[in-house]
């Protein structure tokens, strides 16, 4: 199956610094939505978006849905220590089947 | 009031064994899966129903066969486990029916394989 690409693969960076990662895929998406991992937890939810172009933010989160539909962006500011995890996108068009990338992995540093 | 639960959480077993994973979701969803993530985080999918019918079945070997009774359960079994199984396995349902398209995991299942 299709896997999308994320980059970077992992970050090590300070608490209070802001975080930037993205997702790329060859074929376009209706839906990309960005989930966070914790160590020995399921992927959450963090951010859903269904518009070519949109912007979204939950809290200091904020998501990009790529004006070429091919692609989606997370940014997180101010880190803190809580925000370590595995950060994964995905991408869907019908619903029945949700793409994952590869995987962000983020540490912070307090 | 937990989302989507799956059980158990952890589960060792002999090579060659049979083993069953159950998932339920209370969200009123329509669609669920079966994930496999490996040492490497990849998560892939195994499985998809939708309303109890299978709908995605990505080149899983058919030792692994899901089970849906109802809408808001699909379980996984195993027969003749191999050490190349172990890894954890999310369960996931999401809704699309009148609105856009999310999804939400389970707690996941941790297996080992000795």
């Amino acid at each position: 199956g299709q896997q999308l690409n994320q980059s970077p693969q992992s970050m090590f960076i300070q608490e209070g610094e802001d975080v930037s990662m993205n997702c790329t895929s060859s074929s376009i998406f209706n839906t990309w939505l960005w989930y966070k991992q914790d160590p020995g937890e399921g992927p959450v939810l963090l951010i859903a978006l269904y518009k070519a172009g949109e912007l979204t933010s939950n809290g200091r989160l904020t998501a990009q849905f790529g004006i070429t539909r091919k692609d989606s962006f997370l940014n997180i500011s101010a880190s803190i220590p809580s925000d370590v995890g595995i950060y994964f996108c995905a991408g869907t068009n019908t619903g029945n089947q949700f793409y994952f990338g590869t995987g962000t992995s983020l540490t912070v540093i307090p | 009031d937990t989302a989507v639960s799956q059980t158990p959480k952890y589960l060792v077993t002999q090579m060659g064994n049979d083993k069953s994973i159950k998932c339920e979701q209370n969200l009123g969803h329509d669609t669920m899966y079966w994930y496999k993530q490996d040492s490497k985080k990849f998560l892939k999918i195994m499985f998809s129903y939708n309303n109890k019918e299978l709908i995605i079945n990505e080149t899983v070997p058919n030792r692994f066969s899901p089970k849906s009774p109802d809408k808001a359960h699909l379980n996984l079994h195993i027969n003749s486990l191999e050490l190349g199984d172990s890894a954890v396995y999310f369960c996931a349902s999401s809704q699309r029916v009148r609105g856009p398209e999310t999804q939400y995991f389970g707690p996941g299942t941790r297996l080992l394989v000795l």
